[in-house]
């Protein structure tokens, strides 16, 4: 689909093992913080928040940790499963603003 | 309950013509949010609705673009005299309120100009 790219950061994993996805962002002043899994042809769909006073937070199988130090945000799945194959994308806020500031995205490949 | 519904979801246009994007946020939601997303990046936004009102349109093109979101009915995006630059994902989040809030999206509309 046109919403995934030839060009973008393709991270590789087999069926079962776990996966990390990482993303810098670069203002201080970014508050909320969303991960998005988007399949070929699809919109985005919301996995798992986390807002900048926490830095852990957990859901089914994913967990998203925050280091407000070093500006980084990363995206555990746990077990991963063919069905996890998609662009994966951080987006932010900035002074809880409404307006969602997309990272460029990760290919996740699940390999069987 | 629905998602965020668009339609439609695919619409070939010719240069010059006009492209027409419809939105029906979730049930419940009162906030709007159109982002355009080019081929190998990311979603960007353009423009942000309440009901009968634009709050922020600051990352909609000043010229051939606008949008609507009626007290009635879905919000529209509008392109008028479409060129093939246009040509893109456009994709309609809601949400209930608006700041820190998650924003649900749509499944898209893809535009292809010809």
């Amino acid at each position: 689909g046109e919403s995934v790219g030839l060009h973008l950061p393709t991270l590789s994993v087999q069926e079962g093992d776990n996966s990390i996805i990482n993303c810098a962002y670069s203002n201080s002043a970014s508050d909320y913080f969303i991960w998005y899994k988007q399949e070929s042809g699809k919109g985005p769909q919301f996995i798992i928040d986390i807002r900048s006073n926490m830095d852990k937070r957990q859901g089914q199988r994913v967990t998203v940790l925050l280091n407000k130090t070093v500006k980084h945000l990363s995206l555990q799945i746990a077990a991963t499963q063919p069905g996890d194959s998609a662009v994966y994308f951080c987006a932010e806020t900035v002074d809880s603003s409404y307006k969602l500031i997309f990272g460029s995205g990760t290919r996740l490949l699940v390999r069987p | 309950n629905a998602g965020v519904m668009q339609n439609p979801r695919h619409l070939v246009r010719r240069r010059g013509q006009e492209a027409r994007l419809r939105c029906s946020p979730m049930k419940g939601h009162s906030h709007v949010y159109w982002y355009r997303q080019l081929p190998e990046e990311g979603l960007k936004f353009m423009v942000y609705l309440q009901k009968e009102n634009i709050i922020d349109e600051s990352g909609m093109p000043k010229e051939r673009f606008s949008a609507e979101f009626p007290k009635e009915g879905p919000s529209i995006l509008r392109i008028q005299q479409v060129v093939r630059g246009d040509s893109a994902a456009y994709f309609c989040a809601s949400s209930p309120r608006g700041r820190g809030e998650t924003q649900y999206f749509g499944p898209g509309t893809r535009l292809l100009v010809l």
